[in-house]
């Protein structure tokens, strides 16, 4: 069955440090991958997506890369601030653009 | 903005009772989702919609069944209330055109 991993459940880090996160996949080709960030006690914000033939894509501050070979997407936090303490989730999606698989979560906590 | 609001942030019944969540959007999306949260477990789907009166089992239908009778509005219900259903609902809405799901606030249901 489909699997999607984040590898971390959690992550801290100092300000002002590039945090990165990784999602992984399995028994699975999405057309498109996406991060949300989510808030205690909040429904999740969508932040990038990125589509499987593409390497890279970057808004302000952040960065992601997909890798459909390695069945990876790393998510890059730079210049990290105490405001991006989050939990950030992982989405695959089809190309019928259906439903999303979420993975659980990777909550950054970002210490000044 | 794109806003989609649930009923209730928070909301407690008995088991045994009959429950509605109720999610509007307002920006004329044709997809809408509910998704239930625990902790551990991530964001699961319940059900969703692709156009009024139209909808689709997701991942874990059993117990819930949903109504979309105009374009704006997805209602989950729960026909009887049972304990394994205290969880974080969330609802989102899709434009067709796009991937990216907005989310309501969530809904906190606790049945006891």
């Amino acid at each position: 069955s489909q699997k999607i991993e984040q590898n971390s459940e959690a992550l801290n880090i100092q300000e002002g440090k590039t945090a990165t996160l990784t999602c992984n996949y399995t028994n699975y080709s999405p057309a498109y991958l996406q991060w949300y960030r989510q808030d205690p006690g909040r429904g999740p914000v969508f932040l990038l997506l990125i589509r499987e033939n593409e390497k890279e894509k970057r808004k302000e501050r952040l960065k992601v890369t997909f890798d459909t070979t390695l069945k990876q997407s790393l998510f890059h936090i730079t210049a990290s601030q105490p405001a991006d303490s989050a939990t950030y989730l992982c989405a695959l999606g089809d190309q019928a653009g259906t439903a999303l698989i979420f993975g659980k979560g990777t909550t950054l906590s970002v210490s000044s | 903005d794109v806003k989609v609001t649930q009923s209730s942030r928070y909301l407690v019944k008995r088991t045994g009772e009959k429950v509605f969540l109720e999610c509007v959007q307002d920006m004329d999306h044709e997809n809408m989702f509910w998704y239930r949260q625990d902790p551990g477990l991530g964001l699961r789907l319940i059900y969703f919609s692709y156009d009024v009166k139209m909808k689709e089992k997701g991942d874990i239908p059993e117990g819930y069944s949903v109504s979309r009778e105009k374009k704006e509005r997805f209602s989950l219900i729960l026909e009887s209330a049972s304990t394994n259903q205290t969880s974080m609902y969330l609802c989102a809405s899709r434009p067709g055109q796009s991937y990216e799901q907005y989310f309501g606030p969530g809904t906190r249901l606790t049945v006891t």
